[in-house]
């Protein structure tokens, strides 16, 4: 069973589409990520969703604007594709506390999109 | 702020041999400290915590790390190794709750036979 799930698994698109990337978690967790891991590895949050509520927001351009229909999904829409969005996304969850201490502070990781602009 | 750093980008070492991955961090509170394993195409996968309580901690694949506060560091271990741990390992910081988790820039742990 799948505990995090993104689809799609590859993106290859042309500069100035629109796409979206969707994620499942069906772990029962409370919190869920958008990481962006570029050609150097290097990995940055994006958003945050708490119980659909969005508590990060890093520096990210308005082109990318994350939904949570529910708390086990988040979805990351992406307008006017630039070269430079070329990267991994990569989806995560965490529990909150009150879901096992043992599981505290741990965060899920999908297996990643990758995304190519052309 | 919270940051943190891995002093080793790549770390070659014989199937066998013993390894130590190096993390430094640097905050003004208290934190909790993670390691990460990558595989090729694949997500992170959590290898171990420290939240509080004993400084060494062990996780899984026989990996070990020891928090040292007064040098902020958290470094990786592991006795012996195997060709399947080739992978990145990235070191990351929190200050828990729903505070954001920062990853250093990984390192490349490569296994040779």
């Amino acid at each position: 069973d799948t505990a995090v799930s993104q689809t799609p698994k590859y993106l290859v698109t042309q500069m100035g589409n629109d796409k979206s990337i969707k994620c499942e978690q069906n772990l029962g967790h409370d919190t869920m990520y958008w990481y962006k891991q570029d050609s150097k590895k290097f990995l940055k949050i994006m958003f945050s969703y708490n119980n659909k509520e969005l508590i990060i927001n890093e520096t990210v351009p308005n082109r990318f604007s994350p939904k949570s229909p529910d708390k086990a999904h988040l979805n990351l829409h992406i307008n006017s594709l630039e070269l430079g969005d070329s990267a991994v996304y990569f989806c995560a969850s965490s529990p909150s506390v009150g879901q096992g201490i043992q599981y505290q502070e741990t965060q899920y990781f999908g297996p990643g999109t990758r995304l190519l602009v052309l | 702020a919270q940051s943190v750093t891995q002093l080793d980008s790549q770390v070659p070492v014989f199937e066998e041999a013993p390894v130590e991955l190096r993390c430094n961090y640097s905050s003004s509170v208290s934190v909790y400290l993670f390691w990460y394993v990558q595989y090729p195409n694949q997500g992170l996968q959590l290898l171990l915590k420290y939240l509080s309580g004993s400084t060494l901690v062990k996780g899984i694949n026989g990996f070990e790390a020891e928090f040292n506060k007064s040098q902020t560091s958290f470094h990786l271990r592991k006795p012996s190794v195997h060709i399947s741990d080739t992978a990145e390992y990235f070191c990351a910081v929190s200050r828990g709750g729903y505070q954001k988790v920062t990853f250093g820039i990984g390192t490349k742990l490569q296994v040779i036979p």
